[in-house]
């Protein structure tokens, strides 16, 4: 029974192209994020969401959107996809009053 | 500005004996500490964590220990075990948002 789940796992595509990862979470929490794992291996927050409404958003550029439709669920669309933008990406759940976070499997971009 | 610091890339560890990760942080707002462990293409899982009004935190051969005046935390694994092996991150929240280190590579050798 998979708790926060992320599709594709791996995304190979090209420099300009648009392009989406899902994420999904069947723990009922309230609070969806984004990270993105760099190179240098650091896990950096992007997005949180709370019950669909954004509440961080850490100076990320507008080619990143991410779109919530209902609480279990938090898409992240990237356009005009760059170098830098290859990284890990990591979706996470919580509930309220809680810290502690749980993540998805990570869904590996590569763009070329 | 890294506000999180995991200054040992890597630790090597018998099996049996005991593995002590640190790590440092420098914002004083930080209210509340967890260490995460990771496997190699998965996603970190949630291992321990601790209040800042607490020093100590101990689930099964998990310790983890604060020291808010050093602004420094310790995981504590004893006995470590060949399955222990994993990155660890380190994680601070200012009630807002976690913000992780770089990670400690742990490497358990039976």
């Amino acid at each position: 029974d998979t708790a926060v789940s992320q599709t594709p796992k791996y995304l190979v595509t090209q420099m300009g192209n648009d392009k989406s990862i899902k994420c999904e979470q069947n723990l009922g929490h309230d609070t969806m994020y984004w990270y993105k794992q760099d190179s240098k291996k650091f896990l950096k927050i992007m997005f949180s969401y709370n019950n669909k409404e954004l509440i961080i958003n850490e100076t990320v550029p507008n080619r990143f959107s991410p779109k919530s439709p209902d609480k279990a669920h938090l898409n992240l669309h990237i356009n005009s996809l760059e170098l830098g933008d290859s990284a890990v990406y990591f979706c996470a759940s919580s509930s309220p009053r809680t810290y502690e976070q749980y993540f998805g499997p990570g869904t590996r971009l590569t763009v070329t | 500005d890294q506000q999180v610091k995991q200054n040992s890339p890597s630790l090597s560890v018998q099996e049996g004996r005991i593995s002590i990760l640190n790590c440092d942080y420098t914002n004083s707002m930080f209210d509340y500490f967890l260490w995460y462990k990771k496997y190699p293409a998965e996603g970190p899982t949630f291992l321990i964590s601790i209040s800042s009004i607490k020093d100590k935190n101990e689930d099964g051969r998990f310790t983890v220990f604060l020291n808010k005046s050093a602004k420094h935390l310790s995981l504590h694994i004893v006995p470590s075990q060949p399955g222990d092996s994993a990155v660890y991150f380190c994680a601070a929240s200012d009630g807002n948002k976690l913000v992780f280190g770089a990670g400690t590579i742990l490497r358990v050798k039976s």
